[in-house]
């Protein structure tokens, strides 16, 4: 089961709110990623999680926080976003960090009024 | 620094055509990982292959077809009697070195592919 969930799929939020995005794979995967995606562009790499502590931080604003609860989970933490911020937005989780293929959750769609 | 190009940006065929989309990479690394992904407009990136720097042998999985060739740095990926479901965004990624941290995903600008009937 190659399975990666993200919830909401959609999420409409004004620059004021706080709100997360979750993400959630039961592969045993020890690596997790959150990248963001432009319209008509590759994905952008976010953030890395090893074994539940950040390896990687691509110097994301601080708008955007991440958290590794466990092993399985990964969230994304928004504050005060800019509307330059809506896009959508993947997780995806790979056996370990090196070279592994990554596996790709369906996204969410973040619009940001 | 690693790079990915694509350089075609979108391809138009007609269901049952063969079509070819080339990848091109630029690495430093001896050791080194290529990919590709299907991204169809709901949005979820599909994993295709891997192939690993050590491995050029061409490899077959149904229709699609990759062609490794380290001598020119190219990836290429074919589908062969296209269909309308093959339709979607097509990425090849490099695997890069990121220190002691491991490796993160070079993607190209990615090739739109549109197959009509």
């Amino acid at each position: 089961d190659t399975e990666v969930t993200q919830t909401p799929k959609h999420l409409v939020m004004g620059m004021t709110n706080k709100k997360s995005l979750k993400c959630e794979q039961h592969m045993g995967h020890r690596a997790m990623y959150w990248y963001k995606q432009k319209a008509k562009k590759p994905p952008e790499l976010m953030f890395v999680y090893s074994y539940e502590k950040l390896s990687i931080n691509e110097s994301v604003p601080s708008r955007f926080s991440p958290e590794c609860p466990n092993s399985s989970l990964l969230n994304l933490h928004l504050h005060a976003l800019q509307p330059e911020d809506s896009a959508l937005y993947l997780c995806a989780s790979s056996q370990d960090a090196r070279i592994y293929e990554q596996y790709f959750g369906p996204g969410t769609r973040l619009t940001v009024t | 620094a690693q790079k990915v190009t694509q350089a075609q940006t979108e391809i138009s065929v007609v269901e049952k055509e063969d079509v070819t989309l080339d990848c091109v990479y630029e690495t430093r690394d001896t050791t080194y990982y290529l990919f590709w992904y299907k991204q169809p407009p709901s949005g979820e990136l599909v994993f295709l292959i891997r192939r690993n720097s050590f491995d050029e042998q061409n490899e077959i999985s149904g229709r699609y077809s990759w062609n490794f060739q380290k001598s020119t740095s190219s990836f290429n990926f074919t589908i062969t009697a296209s269909q309308v479901v093959d339709s979607a965004v097509y990425f090849c990624a490099l695997s890069e070195a990121w220190e002691e941290y491991g490796n993160k995903l070079v993607f190209g600008a990615g090739t739109i592919l549109r197959v009509k009937s």
